[in-house]
């Protein structure tokens, strides 16, 4: 039978608009997160991270928001271009003290239309 | 540095055959991830190394998978016997210089099809 995917949530935004991708994560002792791009066909690209220490994170065109108390994160693009076109995952990691690991989330598509 | 280099791009194998994927870390990083994309689950850890030395394999799905380091220059994910299930993208990343929190370098991947 057929089988059931990942449905992405696509997020559209028309070329010069700022753009902003939310992420719910899971665990409460996460102690740093990363938003990743990935293109078609390539590999997950680093684009900015953040610590639990802070609760927001600027990069060139890019903000990071960290909302500890109900578990959110947020991307914000500033005047989004068609190279921003892709998918963008946050990913969170959780530090054991002899392990870690990083858990992404599923992802958002970001369309920019012209 | 030319990055995290992964071989092959693309694989197809027939269904119980062994498979190998290949990996070079960035020099100089002390932690290498194996990943594995699929529409189904996303992305997800299979296992990581530090120091060439097996950390956590909690995400290896079953025994047919196994990994090793055998030098901070090299890893192999292998499959054995392969199934059409295991048809995935594969990623390798590095990242450390001595710290695992911060930013992973990713791979172009290899495409796995197995039928």
């Amino acid at each position: 039978g057929e089988s059931v995917g990942l449905h992405l949530p696509t997020l559209s935004v028309q070329e010069g608009d700022n753009s902003i991708i939310n992420c719910a994560y899971s665990n409460s002792a996460s102690d740093y997160f990363i938003w990743y791009k990935q293109e078609s066909g390539k590999g997950p690209q680093f684009i900015i991270d953040i610590r639990s220490n802070m609760d927001k994170r600027q990069g060139q065109r890019v903000t990071v928001l960290l909302n500890k108390t109900v578990k959110h994160l947020s991307l914000q693009i500033a005047a989004t271009q068609p190279g921003d076109s892709a998918v963008y995952f946050c990913a969170e990691n959780n530090y054991t003290g002899t392990a870690s690991k990083l858990t992404f989330g599923t992802g958002t598509r970001l369309q920019v239309t012209l | 540095d030319a990055g995290v280099i992964q071989s092959p791009r693309h694989e197809v194998t027939e269904m119980g055959q062994e498979v190998t994927l290949r990996c070079k870390p960035i020099s100089g990083h002390d932690y290498l991830f194996w990943y594995r994309q699929t529409m189904m689950r996303g992305l997800e850890l299979l296992i990581y190394f530090n120091n060439n030395v097996p950390i956590d394999d909690s995400g290896m799905p079953e025994d047919r998978f196994s990994a090793k380091m055998p030098n901070a220059s090299f890893s192999t994910l292998k499959i054995q016997p392969s199934e059409p299930r295991d048809s995935a993208v594969y990623f390798c990343a590095s990242t450390g210089e001595g710290q695992i929190n911060t930013e992973a370098f990713f791979g172009q991947g290899t495409r796995l099809t197995v039928v």
